[in-house]
């Protein structure tokens, strides 16, 4: 299983709207809605950010959200901050009973 | 509170053997899948390997299968990883990860990680 493909990286200035993709195929992203989003900030484990495709968990802020196209998932980062820097993770089940992880994107805010 | 503590990371030689330890608490474990999720240093998260709420099922990436063993013990709230024939490939911090009550749930609760390193 091939990891899904996400830019090495992101920028943004405060207060910016910056959006990340997530591209796989039709056996993981395009065959299922279940999605997921992670943040990890250095040296801590990655959390939980979006779930199914959109959905929020508790306590995350409502300045992520998340969707997808065809194979293609996105999450968006609106009213950037500068606690938001870190490295974000897509992922999604796969026909196999398995799980792929994205390559990883680097948010930076400027 | 959900907690998820790992243990049993270290140095190893290649060809050698290690078991990892989980011990979870703050939530009915027998209710969830668990993962495990690994990430060598520097690099991305890949997805190891899962066992349903009392063992029965499991699943492994093709780069593990036939090597590593995951297994549960309800009755210490406990998840293991046994890994044989280790490899330099297998250096990575591993993550004990809850999932849900279905396999397709998503990864909502990490452990910090136990660090292997594989190496002569």
């Amino acid at each position: 299983q091939s990891a899904l493909t996400q830019p090495a990286s992101v920028s943004g200035s405060p207060g910016q709207s910056i959006t990340i993709s997530c591209t796989g195929t039709n056996s993981d992203i395009g065959g299922y809605n279940y999605v997921s989003w992670y943040q990890q900030h250095p040296g801590k484990a990655p959390k939980l950010m979006i779930y199914d495709v959109s959905n929020r968990p508790s306590g995350v802020s409502n300045r992520f959200s998340g969707s997808k196209s065809g194979n293609t998932a996105s999450l968006t980062i609106s009213g950037l901050q500068a606690e938001d820097e870190a490295d974000y993770y897509c992922s999604s089940y796969t026909s196999s009973t398995t799980y792929v992880f994205g390559t990883g994107t680097k948010v930076t805010v400027l | 509170e959900v907690q998820l503590v790992e243990s049993g990371g270290g140095l190893i030689q290649p060809g050698g053997s290690l078991r990892l330890s989980c011990a979870a608490s703050g939530f009915t474990f027998s209710s969830n899948w668990m993962h495990w999720v690994r990430q060598t240093p520097g690099k991305g998260l890949v997805w190891v390997s899962h066992i349903n709420g009392d063992g029965s099922s499991t699943t492994y990436a093709d780069s593990v299968k036939g090597r590593f063993t995951i297994s549960r013990d309800s009755a210490k709230n406990t998840l293991y990883l046994q890994m044989n024939s280790l490899r330099d490939e297998d250096t990575a911090v591993y993550y004990c990860v809850r999932g849900g009550a279905r396999s397709w749930n998503p990864f909502d609760y990490w452990g910090q990680g136990t660090l292997v390193i594989v190496s002569s």
